[in-house]
């Protein structure tokens, strides 16, 4: 199984582009979950689905980050407009429904960096 | 409200040490243990999880971690580090659903 795949894996950026993230979870896998990380807030949530649905967006930071699922193999993370507050690494994890211990399983994560 | 507790922020030890990393839970119900290994510029990895049974779970590379429910905690252990267990570790916790709940990290720094 080639794991979870995200692209890209670094992206450069000017304040008040957009940004799209993508992942592609584990075939099979019926649970998509978008992370960030900083050093100063360490990993947090953004935003998780269940078969392709939102279940939980509590973590999305504001209205700037929309988060899509349109088919089981695939997903975006939007950034509209970027800020340099922004700059983070990105992860998406995937796992299964139906296992007995509910592991996650992390892509190698996207470095953003907004200027 | 669920939460996880990793005591130790930053930890520096000398090869051959013994490592204890704490981590405490707050979560209602059954529970679902996990600790995840972040090597430098890599993603997080899986280590062990604890999900039933023996409360002493083994994973990979020579960790262990102790799950006592009575204290609410799920400490990581292993008797002798190397400097390539250099690494940030998070411990996290699941119940009944999929979505878990992480740490905040502690950074492991073996000196040679």
């Amino acid at each position: 199984d080639a794991g979870v795949i995200q692209s890209p894996r670094h992206e450069v950026t000017e304040m008040g582009q957009e940004v799209t993230l993508r992942c592609k979870p584990i075939s099979g896998h019926d649970y998509l979950f978008w992370y960030r990380q900083t050093m100063m807030r360490g990993l947090e949530l953004l935003i998780y689905f269940n078969n392709n649905v939102p279940i939980d967006d509590s973590g999305m930071p504001e209205d700037r980050f929309s988060a899509k699922m349109p088919n089981a193999s695939f997903s975006t993370l939007k950034i509209q407009p970027s800020e340099p507050r922004d700059s983070a690494v990105y992860f998406c994890a995937s796992s299964r429904s139906g296992s007995a211990t509910y592991e996650q399983y992390f892509g190698p994560g996207t470095r953003l960096t907004v200027t | 409200a669920q939460s996880v507790s990793q005591h130790n922020h930053h930890v520096i030890l000398s090869e051959a040490a013994s490592l204890e990393l704490g981590c405490n839970y707050s979560y209602g119900g059954t529970v679902n243990l996990f600790w995840y290994v972040q090597y430098p510029g890599q993603h997080l990895q899986l280590l062990l999880k604890y999900f039933s049974g023996d409360p002493l779970v083994k994973g990979i590379k020579g960790f262990e971690a102790e799950f006592i429910k009575s204290k609410f905690s799920f400490n990581l252990r292993k008797p002798s580090v190397q400097w390539s267990d250099t690494a940030e570790y998070f411990c996290a916790v699941g119940g009944a659903t999929n979505k878990l709940i992480f740490g905040t990290g502690t950074l492991l720094a073996v000196q040679p």
